[in-house]
């Protein structure tokens, strides 16, 4: 258990839908990573937080929206979806930003969102 | 430029046998990070390296850290039917901190 809760751990939803991911971090962690994971692909970095603000972005679509609440949780937005949205989201947390002296992250175990 | 080339894709081997795979990159790097991605669950860290030419080992697993600073190679010996899974390489760039994974290699044990 990496102490990183996602959920739903799966969903099922319409083409043009929006959905909300969400994600708690490890206890103590400040910096949120959502990651993109379509079938037998690697992961897609899409964005980061760091105490509540944007750190860096990846290749995110403007579909997409992140945010870093104060208790450090955070919301992955959705919308419009399209089939090709279908994928593993996941998130990960570390103590501090990429610059930590380990740069390990702590994955969680993913929802799966599959777009019909 | 700062991709991450990890090879090779999938490996499908006889339990028993060595593994290696490796991730190079024309960028330099400051940490390499292996992790291995388990079915239905979310990637976890095996090995970190953070100096070039370090060579660090965990168990039966064996990484090393490039020493011009662009690549890195994962050994798994003696695999077993458990090592199956997605090995991903992360590399932490130099110049700008920011995280890069490779595609990973999806390996297969044969019992």
């Amino acid at each position: 258990d990496s102490g990183v809760t996602q959920t739903p751990k799966h969903l099922i939803t319409a083409t043009g839908q929006r959905v909300t991911l969400r994600c708690s971090p490890r206890s103590g962690d400040l910096s949120v990573y959502w990651y993109q994971q379509s079938l037998d692909q690697g992961l897609q970095f899409l964005i980061q937080y760091y105490n509540g603000e944007e750190r860096a972005k990846g290749n995110i679509l403007e579909r997409f929206s992140a945010q870093q609440f104060p208790d450090l949780h955070s919301e992955l937005n959705l919308s419009s979806l399209e089939l090709g949205d279908s994928a593993l989201y996941f998130c990960a947390s570390s103590p501090s930003g990429w610059g930590t002296n380990t740069g390990e992250l702590f994955f969680g175990e993913g929802s799966r969102l599959t777009v019909l | 430029g700062q991709q991450l080339n990890q090879s090779p894709q999938s490996m499908f081997i006889q339990e028993g046998e060595d593994v290696s795979m490796n991730c190079t990159s024309s960028s330099i790097f400051n940490t390499w990070l292996w992790y291995k991605q388990d079915p239905g669950e979310g990637p976890v860290l095996l090995i970190a390296l953070y100096k070039a030419g370090e060579l660090t080992s965990n168990g039966r697993l064996t990484a090393q850290f490039g020493i011009t600073r662009k690549d890195s190679f994962l050994n798994i010996s003696a695999s077993i039917p458990s090592d199956v899974g997605i090995y991903f390489c992360a590399g932490q760039l130099y110049n700008n901190n920011d995280m890069r994974f490779g595609a990973g290699t999806r390996l297969t044990v044969k019992p």
